[in-house]
């Protein structure tokens, strides 16, 4: 089983600041995934990658395969950027089965 | 709303009854994935479907789970003899393919008495 550990667990900064999510994971995969929860909402898939950088708005993904490490930033972060921020690796490896995920990183961005 | 529906949204139930959720995927989408998150923690797997086989259940799934998807297209998830260990939110995702990305259902939240 793919274990996945993230950093930090929660973080708090000012609007404005760049936020860097960290996760890692024990078993090669084929493709990474990032997910966003708010309180009480549903889970919201943000990007899935395998190899360098994805950009999508203020939210950059990248990717190391060899180092089984991938980061999340966010650029001009907001107050409603403020959610749980989720990595997902595939439950084996590979990536033909369900996901194994990361406890979650709690942001919250102060105005 | 990402098209993947759940029913009920919540259930409360005593402790040694039966429950049964439901999911319905976006309807192309082969696979079908049940997870289950506990209050402060990421999201377990538990198991998933290719079309109506299911292909894999983790450690977390026991005897008394059981997930069906009969035509491949909605599925069910039965937990007998409830615990309140069972109390959580059971959440379904769908995809369209092997490794594609997963849109998640609100999710079923159970409260075991």
């Amino acid at each position: 089983k793919n274990e996945v550990e993230q950093s930090p667990q929660n973080l708090t900064a000012q609007e404005g600041e760049f936020i860097t999510i960290n996760c890692s994971y024990s078993v090669g995969i084929s493709a990474l995934h990032w997910l966003q929860q708010h309180p009480g909402g549903g889970i919201v898939s943000l990007f899935m990658l395998s190899s360098g950088k994805k950009k999508h708005g203020r939210l950059i993904a990248t990717i190391n395969i060899q180092e089984k490490h991938s980061s999340l930033h966010i650029t001009a972060s907001h107050p409603r950027d403020s959610a749980v921020y989720i990595c997902a690796a595939p439950y084996s490896g590979g990536g033909a089965d369900g996901l194994t995920f990361g406890k979650g990183t709690h942001l919250i961005i102060q105005p | 709303d990402t098209g993947v529906s759940q029913n009920p949204r919540h259930k409360i139930t005593k402790r040694g009854q039966n429950v049964t959720f439901r999911c319905d995927p976006i309807s192309e989408h082969n696979r079908l994935y049940w997870y289950r998150q506990t209050l402060g923690q990421g999201p377990e797997f538990l198991t998933y479907f290719q079309n109506e086989a299911q292909l894999e259940k983790s450690r977390l799934l026991s005897d008394r789970f059981s997930a069906e998807r009969p035509k491949g297209s909605f599925s069910t998830l039965e937990i007998q003899r409830t615990e309140q260990g069972d109390s959580a939110m059971y959440l379904c995702a769908s995809s369209l393919l092997t490794g594609e990305t997963q849109y998640f259902g609100p999710g079923t939240r159970l409260l075991v008495l």
